[in-house]
Order: C-alpha cells, then sequence, then structure tokens
C-alpha cells in the first residue's frame, strides 16, 4: 500500500459526458501528479501540481483539467469523453521538498471505460 | 532527461536471482537512476533509486557502472510475485524544478516455478 488512494476504482461512462476522478496523496506529500495509460501509449505523464499551483503540463488534452485542494487531494476532471479516452489513469504523490529525492509513489489506480 | 533502452523481455527461474539491465548512455551528472514495476496494471511501485553509488534496500539491489552509462536492478531471490514490468527511468531528483517520470517500454519479467 503506497498510501495514495484514488476513487472511483471502476468508472464506466458514455461518449461525450464528462467524470471527476478523485486522488488523496500520501500524507505530507504537496505535491500530485497525473498519469494516464492506454493500451496503445503506454504510462503518459498529464499534470502535475504543488501545494495547489500547476507545476507541469505533459500530453494532456484541453477536454481534462485537474485541481488540487487546499487539503491537498487532487481531482482529474475529463468532459466530452471519447472512446478514446478509456484507460487507466494513475495518482502519484511526493514530497517535492528541495533536499529531497522526490520519489513519486502511485496510487491503484481508475479504470476509465468509454461506451 | 535521458534516454533508456531495456530488453523487451527475461525469464528467471523462481529463487534464483533476476538481473535486469538498463542502458542510459546520454545520463547527465544530476540524473539518477529509478526503477518501478508494474504488476498487471496495478499502480506503478517504487523499487529503488541511485545516483552513482550501488544501492540496496529490502527490494533489491541496484548497481551502476563506473561511467554511469548503464545499470542493473538485481532481485536477489525471485519469486512468482515479480513477475511485472520493471521500468528503468532516468531523471533530476530533488528540487522544485523537476516534473514527470517519463515510462519507456520496460522490461516484462516472467518468473517461472
Amino acid at each position: 500500500d503506497s498510501g495514495v488512494t484514488q476513487t472511483p476504482k471502476h468508472l464506466i461512462t458514455a461518449t461525450g459526458q464528462r467524470v471527476t476522478l478523485r486522488c488523496s496523496p500520501r500524507s505530507g506529500d504537496l505535491s500530485v501528479y497525473w498519469y494516464q495509460q492506454s493500451l496503445d501509449q503506454g504510462l503518459q505523464f498529464l499534470i502535475q501540481y504543488y501545494n495547489g499551483e500547476e507545476r507541469a503540463k505533459g500530453n494532456i488534452l484541453e477536454r481534462f483539467s485537474a485541481q488540487q485542494f487546499p487539503d491537498l487531494h487532487s481531482e482529474l476532471n475529463l468532459s466530452s469523453l471519447e472512446l478514446g479516452d478509456s484507460a487507466l489513469y494513475f495518482c502519484a504523490s511526493s514530497a517535492l521538498a528541495v533536499t529531497s529525492t522526490d520519489t513519486q509513489y502511485f496510487g491503484p489506480g481508475t479504470r476509465l471505460t468509454v461506451l | 532527461d535521458a534516454k533508456t533502452t531495456q530488453p523487451t523481455s527475461m525469464d528467471c527461474a523462481e529463487g534464483r536471482a533476476a538481473n535486469l539491465p538498463c542502458n542510459h548512455s546520454t545520463i547527465s551528472g544530476n540524473e539518477y537512476v529509478y526503477w518501478y514495476r508494474q504488476i498487471h496494471s496495478q499502480g506503478p511501485q517504487y523499487i529503488i533509486h541511485g545516483l552513482k553509488n550501488n544501492e540496496t534496500n529490502e527490494m533489491a539491489s541496484l548497481i551502476i557502472t563506473e561511467d554511469r552509462k548503464s545499470s542493473t536492478l538485481i532481485l536477489p531471490h525471485a519469486t512468482l510475485r515479480d513477475t511485472a514490468v520493471y521500468y528503468c527511468i532516468v531523471r533530476v531528483a530533488g528540487g522544485t524544478s523537476y516534473g514527470k517520470l517519463t515510462f519507456g517500454q520496460g522490461t516484462i519479467l516472467t518468473v517461472h516455478p
């Protein structure tokens, strides 16, 4: 158990819909990362937040957005869903302190199926 | 982050040591070598990381060559539960200016009874 929690575990929805994935980082970790894993693209970095602010952006679609709240949990919002958005979505957290080696610890993931 | 090259797949007998190689010939002086594994669609699991010295923890050992252009992850006594995809990642660590982990295709390790 990494200490990172993600809800829900599974999500089945239809094209055009909007969903929200939730992530709670490990206690004390200030940074949250979102990754997408699809069969054809592998594990890809989407976005990073640090203490409530966006820190880095990867290959995140404009239909996707994220935020990190004052209690440090994060939500990934996916809208206008397409079949190709079906994937595993992982959240990771790290301390992101200047003196740390900042290892990222991953949650169990949310499996999104778009029908 | 420097690019890494790993074999696509490897086999290992249960109870034997599994040695997973990784080539990172373009690694920079401030880049660490990280290893993660992913067991069947679970979240990637952190294994170990190192800069230039060999490292050991309860899961594995990491051997980094003196020129730092390659490394080997060693699982000393592989079990069936070690069957997974193993990812070697090179990245800058620490500070406030880094971000993502860049996952390649990894090595599929299959441990046989």
